[in-house]
């Protein structure tokens, strides 16, 4: 089944050591998506791609950057993780104008992330 | 720019009752609606969507939703809940045609009491 793959699905890391967070998926879809969501809140767009094009929030700290190698893979880097970057990590994708300009979205499971 | 209101942060309903979760939003130009259930632990999962026509949609789990333009709302129900609708319910919006960013509501947890 086509999908959105996020690994790991659990994340230890210690306060300031750096994090990558992967998602890939098998859509082919053009638009990849990094929402960070802390408990009982909405998920909040970190940045997305729309192919090669990096589009960051305006509110997405330095601390969090991106990389996007190829159409199926997206990376997610915390530089140095503070106690309050621990969250669910979540990567979606969307097929973008080529979809009928939609825009629905397809969640991966997530990351849950701890910083001790 | 868009923005959702979901007023019932919390909603409890008997096993096999009717239930209704509210959502309005806010644009100035045309908008794609969307209803996403998240489960403990889990991505958000698509129940259903409006892009055009019919006002009354139908989703996945029995779950349906009507538009209603005039009173800017697209709330989401269903006529008989189960144990295992249990989870946190976003309404979320795009602006139509040309924006891939979706704008979500602050989620409506439900709660099935048995």
């Amino acid at each position: 089944d086509a999908m959105v793959i996020q690994n790991p699905r659990y994340q230890v890391t210690q306060f300031g050591k750096p994090v990558t967070l992967s998602c890939s998926q098998t859509l082919n879809h053009n638009v990849m998506y990094w929402y960070q969501q802390k408990s009982s809140q909405a998920p909040k767009l970190l940045f997305h791609y729309y192919d090669k094009d990096f589009n960051n929030e305006a509110d997405t700290p330095d601390n969090f950057q991106s990389r996007r190698p190829n159409t199926s893979f997206c990376f997610l880097d915390i530089r140095s993780p503070g106690l309050g970057d621990a969250a669910m990590y979540l990567c979606a994708t969307s097929r973008g104008f080529a979809g009928g300009g939609s825009y629905e979205q397809y969640f991966g499971p997530g990351t849950r992330l701890t910083v001790t | 720019a868009q923005s959702v209101t979901q007023l019932d942060s919390q909603v409890p309903v008997f096993e096999e009752a009717p239930v209704e979760l509210r959502c309005n939003y806010s644009s100035s130009v045309s908008v794609y609606l969307f209803w996403y259930v998240q489960y403990p632990n889990q991505g958000l999962q698509l129940l259903l969507k409006y892009l055009s026509g019919s006002t009354l949609v139908k989703g996945i789990n029995g779950f349906e939703a009507e538009f209603n333009k005039s009173q800017t709302s697209f709330h989401l129900r269903k006529p008989s809940v189960h144990i295992s609708d249990t989870a946190e319910y976003f309404c979320a919006v795009s602006r139509a045609f040309g924006n891939e960013k979706l704008t979500f509501g602050t989620g409506t947890r439900l709660t099935i009491i048995p």
